[in-house]
């Protein structure tokens, strides 16, 4: 039960390049969530998706996008890196209350 | 606006002494609320969750936690702190938000030998 999953679990990036996380789920959970977390400022939702197909931003959404074609699959991409978008990014699912996560991607933007 | 606050940046407790870590929300309608820990390098994990029901909740690892409505508060409890219950917790709260959740800044557990 592989349960959720991030890739890559780290990553070093430069200022402008497109990089694209991913997050898988085996659940077949309806809802899935992509967070920051920052010292200082907690986890911030970045966006969600309530099903394949539909998406909705969440408190801080500038600089990414998302998408989801299937159902199990959420990726992330920051379509022009910048330094500010150094953090520790979690994906999450859930199909009742209770969002579970993924271990999380460590990014670093030079 | 739902919010929530975590007011202890940091708590400290000697093991074996019993912890509170607090939480306070700000919701409109009847709250979710819940809690998770997140040890160092790790996603975060489910403690537990209040959704209606009994005030007190029992979850993983021996914690509980207390809704109460009048204060607003659903501060995160153990009987008897152990070393390896030190981390990072959240409490969070989400409610007709089509599951998202609102967390607080986040408190960090030390628990000392």
């Amino acid at each position: 039960d592989a349960g959720i999953t991030q890739s890559p679990r780290y990553k070093i990036t430069e200022t402008g390049r497109q990089v694209t996380l991913m997050c898988h789920q085996t659940w077949s959970h309806s809802y899935m969530f992509w967070y920051r977390q920052d010292l200082g400022h907690g986890l911030r939702l970045i966006y969600y998706s309530a099903a394949a197909d539909i998406t909705d931003k969440g408190e801080v959404p500038d600089g990414y996008v998302v998408s989801r074609s299937k159902t199990e699959n959420f990726p992330l991409t920051l379509e022009s890196a910048t330094r500010s978008q150094t953090s520790v990014y979690f994906c999450a699912s859930s199909e009742g209350e209770t969002q579970y996560f993924g271990p999380g991607t460590r990014l670093l933007v030079l | 606006a739902q919010s929530v606050a975590q007011p202890e940046d940091q708590v400290n407790v000697a093991e074996g002494n019993p912890l509170t870590v607090k939480c306070t929300y700000s919701v409109s309608g009847n709250p979710y609320l819940f809690w998770y820990v997140q040890y160092p390098n790790r996603g975060l994990q489910f403690l537990l969750k209040y959704i209606t029901g009994d005030n007190l909740v029992k979850g993983s690892y021996g914690f509980e936690a207390e809704f109460n409505k009048s204060q607003t508060s659903f501060h995160l409890k153990k009987p008897s702190a152990l070393v390896s219950d030190s981390a990072l917790y959240f409490c969070a709260v989400g409610g007709n938000q089509g599951g998202k959740l609102i967390f607080g800044q986040g408190t960090e557990l030390s628990v000392k030998p």
